[in-house]
């Protein structure tokens, strides 16, 4: 069975440029959840969405910072304008119900913003 | 003060040896415990879950102490291939909060 399947893998960017990093989540999954980790900060919960509905976004940093869930099977996360503390590795994750111990992540898209 | 904390690491010991990792957590609704496993320039991934009466995988033994707001993990006979990033996760709402993470390296 596929996994969490993320794009683009890698992107640098200049400052200033919009990023799109996206997401398809496993087939039958209802949570989705965007993280981002940092050396500094380590796995921080960005946003997390249950059928299509974003429940929690309080730890979207700040406006430049978008997230979409238009179906059960694709999701966006943008950066617009990017900045160079944006360089971090953002994982995708999902899940199946609120109660399933287990969140599958996907490899990572490794943003670096020069 | 972070949601979890754990040991700072990094832990460098050699095959064979024991080593514990420990973790607290503040927020006392947390409802669920785990711990995962990340290698290097890789994604995490469920090593566990930890219940309140103690579990055990293999060589792999997790503790969870509520009153003490406390989670362990041990590791017996450790491997070269042990050598990763070990993650202690809670679950609280629908939200998984992650620690900063230990690093064990394993030495021939």
């Amino acid at each position: 069975d596929a996994g969490v399947i993320q794009s683009p893998r890698h992107e640098v960017t200049e400052m200033g440029q919009e990023v799109t990093l996206r997401c398809k989540p496993i087939s039958g999954h209802d949570y989705l959840f965007w993280y981002r980790q940092t050396m500094m900060r380590g796995l921080e919960l960005l946003i997390y969405f249950n059928n299509n509905v974003p429940i929690d976004d309080s730890g979207m940093p700040e406006d430049r910072f978008s997230a979409k869930m238009p179906n059960a099977s694709f999701s966006t996360l943008k950066i617009q304008p990017s900045e160079p503390r944006d360089s971090a590795v953002y994982f995708c994750a999902s899940s199946f119900q609120v109660s399933g111990n287990t969140i599958y992540f996907g490899e990572g898209s490794w943003l670096t913003v020069v | 003060r972070k949601e979890v904390e754990q040991d700072p690491g990094p832990f460098n010991v050699p095959e064979g040896a024991t080593v514990a990792f420990n973790c607290t957590y503040s927020n006392s609704a947390s409802q669920s415990f785990f711990w995962y496993r990340q290698d290097c320039r890789k994604e995490p991934k469920l090593l566990m879950s930890v219940y309140s009466s103690g579990n055990e995988d293999g060589r792999f033994t997790a503790q969870l102490n509520r009153a003490s707001q406390y989670i362990s993990l041990l590791i017996r006979d450790s491997k070269l291939s042990d050598s990763a990033t070990y993650l202690c996760v809670v679950k609280r709402g629908g939200k998984l909060i992650f620690g900063q993470g230990t690093e064990l390296s394993v030495k021939p």
